[in-house]
């Protein structure tokens, strides 16, 4: 299985949206709805943001969605403030009980 | 609030076995439909997932690291493992344990991560 494909960087300003692509394969982002995203902050351990394409754990803003069309999934983060500044990774099922990330994004705020 | 922390030999010379513990605290390890992980994250690069283990002992790998994994749990000490042969250098990594929610849901808790370098 393959890393599933991300943008390297996006940014935005502050109270600017930027919106994250995520492309994979029908047999993984396509197949199922049980895609995430985490962020990452340097030296930290990832934080799961979205759950199945579009869910968000307790805790989490609501300026984070996540969607699904096809093989792309996307996460937008709505009124980006400085502390979005982070890696984001999506990750989805991909059959058979594994599961397979993204290439990374580097979000910065302007 | 669950905790989970990885242990293990920081250290590990090339085509010896790497071997990791996470310890769960704050609840339990059996009973439950949420599957138990491993991640890795080579310094500078993207998360790569290893390996889930059920409280019952059903395992899925990643098929790219099948032959060389072994995931393990013990259920009387809230703990499961790693085991990871024949390393070499690019299995240096930061590799962090983690909670699949409901089997499938995502990692919803994480270690802090501990660093494994392979260098003899």
């Amino acid at each position: 299985q393959s890393a599933l494909t991300q943008p390297p960087s996006a940014s935005g300003s502050p109270g600017q949206s930027v919106t994250i692509s995520c492309t994979g394969t029908s047999s993984d982002v396509g197949g199922y709805n049980y895609v995430s995203w985490y962020q990452q902050h340097p030296g930290k351990a990832p934080k799961l943001m979205i759950y199945e394409v579009s869910k968000r754990p307790s805790g989490v803003p609501d300026r984070f969605s996540g969607s699904k069309s096809g093989n792309t999934a996307s996460l937008t983060v709505s009124g980006l403030q400085a502390e979005d500044e982070a890696d984001y990774y999506c990750s989805s099922y991909a059959g058979s009980n594994n599961f397979v990330f993204g290439t990374g994004t580097k979000v910065t705020v302007l | 609030q669950l905790q989970l922390q990885e242990s293990g030999p920081g250290l590990v010379k090339p085509s010896e076995t790497l071997s990791l513990t996470c310890t769960v605290s704050g609840g339990s390890i059996s009973g439950s439909s949420d599957y138990w992980g491993w991640i890795r994250q080579p310094p500078g690069k993207g998360l790569e997932w290893i390996a889930n283990i059920g409280y019952s002992g059903s395992t899925y790998y990643n098929p790219s690291l099948m032959s060389r994994v072994t995931i393990s749990v013990d259920t009387s000490k809230n703990q499961f493992s790693l085991r990871l042969t024949s390393v070499t250098a690019a299995d240096t990594a930061l590799y962090y344990c983690a909670r699949l929610h409901s089997g499938s849901s995502g990692f919803d808790y994480w270690g802090q991560g501990t660093l494994v370098t392979v260098s003899s």
